[in-house]
């Protein structure tokens, strides 16, 4: 595809479930990052990869979150037992990386968790 | 850890100029970066700063000081189609590739 993609565009999930959030990058770009931005505030970085190495996983809020990258270019984010406190719009970016390091994002995936 | 610091929000007239400013303490520096981003929408690229003075891009400009710690992104001719949340990131060293957003300045624009 020409973007990022993001699926499913919208989640409502039940506190307590478990929710899989999926990215599928621009075609050859190496990097790949998870941000998570909440109503009315700027994305915050979650994780980041480097083909199937996750390099950076500093942001990720709890050991609930999970983010994979197996092949290099599929990236799936998991979050386990979700809390009221995970609503947020989840945003996938990606990059060429070596030195091109312009990021572009999918549309996110709008969870709400009731 | 590094901090940024934007306006809230901010409302200009309809073929006017505005200029949202941004702020930065970082423990290191790599470039600075503007995105644009309509309510329910992606962010999207506008510019990208390394180095000190104006980069202009058609009705865009984005200025940047690294010895302050300050960036602005100007808007010429204003339309009603800006009206959208403009993010300012910094790509610090020492953070690999990760940016750091603030928390965008929404701008309304007037007929």
């Amino acid at each position: 595809g020409a973007g990022v993609s993001q699926s499913p565009r919208y989640k409502v999930a039940k506190r307590g479930q478990d929710v899989a959030l999926r990215c599928d990058p621009i075609s050859g770009h190496v990097s790949l990052f998870w941000y998570q931005q909440a109503l009315g505030q700027g994305p915050e970085f979650l994780t980041y990869f480097q083909n199937e190495a996750q390099l950076d996983k500093s942001g990720l809020p709890s050991d609930r979150f999970f983010a994979e990258r197996p092949e290099g270019s599929v990236s799936t984010l998991k979050i386990q037992r979700t809390q009221q406190e995970d609503s947020a719009v989840y945003l996938c970016a990606s990059s060429l990386g070596q030195g091109n390091y312009e990021q572009y994002f999918g549309p996110g995936t709008r969870l709400t968790v009731t | 850890g590094q901090n940024i610091d934007q306006p809230t929000e901010m409302t200009a007239t309809e073929g006017a100029i505005v200029q949202i400013n941004c702020t930065y303490q970082t423990s290191g520096f790599n470039g600075l970066f503007w995105y644009q981003q309509h309510a329910g929408e992606a962010p999207t690229f506008l510019s990208y700063n390394v180095l000190d003075g104006l980069e202009e891009k058609g009705r865009f400009s984005s200025f940047l000081s690294r010895s302050k710690g300050y960036s602005y992104l100007l808007l010429k001719e204003l339309q009603m189609k800006d009206s959208a949340s403009y993010l300012c990131a910094v790509w610090g060293k020492g953070s690999g590739d990760k940016l750091t957003f603030g928390t965008g300045t929404r701008l309304a624009v007037r007929p």
